[in-house]
């Protein structure tokens, strides 16, 4: 079955750091273009980046209101993306889905809640 | 950056009746190359993922029942219900993925009349 679990999430003060997991199964993990996806309390979907894979070059593009706070990274052997997400702000606050990129966004998880609040 | 915009905001819509929702970006997404749109569509029911519906801006995702439908090229892009059932009620967002930041559109919530 193919399938993406995220875990990680929780309360973190301001300015806080944590780091989210997505374990991938089902699927060729290492030959697949990966983004995260967060999606704030009542509000729309945003992208938050993505990670090539490694045979296209492993390279990582992130949007605008986490660029320099946020990395994503990824562990074939694991089978896992990650996220390490620093200097956090209250408007980070929201469900983060790991999604597998083909072109369109094919596979979810269920997503993991991160709250930023003191 | 690619803006999406979507409307109706939201829409009721009777069962059986068909459901129109219009997306818009404010540039091309028509990759001339391969002559495909970088245009997709998802559903998301509440405490749900989303769930991909559609892609290359007409191609159906397998499973996905047919009286889904998407068309429209370059800028502007239509999805159709043409059955609205029950269980299609739901937000639908619109995505560009033609260049980086990926782009979704801001939702339309469907319900039925």
């Amino acid at each position: 079955e193919v399938q993406l679990v995220e875990s990680g999430g929780g309360l973190v003060k301001p300015g806080g750091s944590l780091k989210l997991s997505c374990a991938a199964s089902g699927f060729t993990f290492s030959d697949a273009w990966m983004s995260w996806v967060r999606q704030a309390p009542g509000k729309g979907l945003e992208w938050v980046g993505r990670i090539k894979s490694i045979t296209d070059g492993g390279t990582t593009e992130y949007a605008a209101p986490v660029k320099g706070r946020f990395t994503i990274s990824r562990d074939d052997s694991k089978n896992t993306l990650y996220v390490q997400m620093n200097s956090l702000k209250t408007e980070d606050t929201a469900v983060y889905y790991c999604t597998k990129y083909g072109g369109a966004f094919d596979i979810w998880g269920q997503g993991t809640m991160v709250t930023v609040s003191s | 950056d690619i803006v999406m915009t979507q409307s109706p905001d939201s829409l009721a819509v009777s069962l059986g009746e068909r459901a129109t929702i219009n997306c818009k970006s404010s540039q091309s997404v028509l990759y001339s190359s391969n002559n495909e749109n970088y245009l997709a569509w998802y559903q998301q029911k509440p405490g749900q993922p989303p769930k991909l519906l559609i892609y290359w801006a007409s191609t159906r995702e397998s499973g996905v029942p047919d009286r889904f439908s998407g068309s429209g090229s370059g800028t502007d892009f239509t999805l159709t219900i043409s059955s609205l059932q029950a269980e299609d009620v739901a937000v639908y967002y619109c995505q560009q993925y033609y260049s980086t930041p990926l782009t979704f559109g801001p939702g339309t919530k469907v319900d039925i009349k």
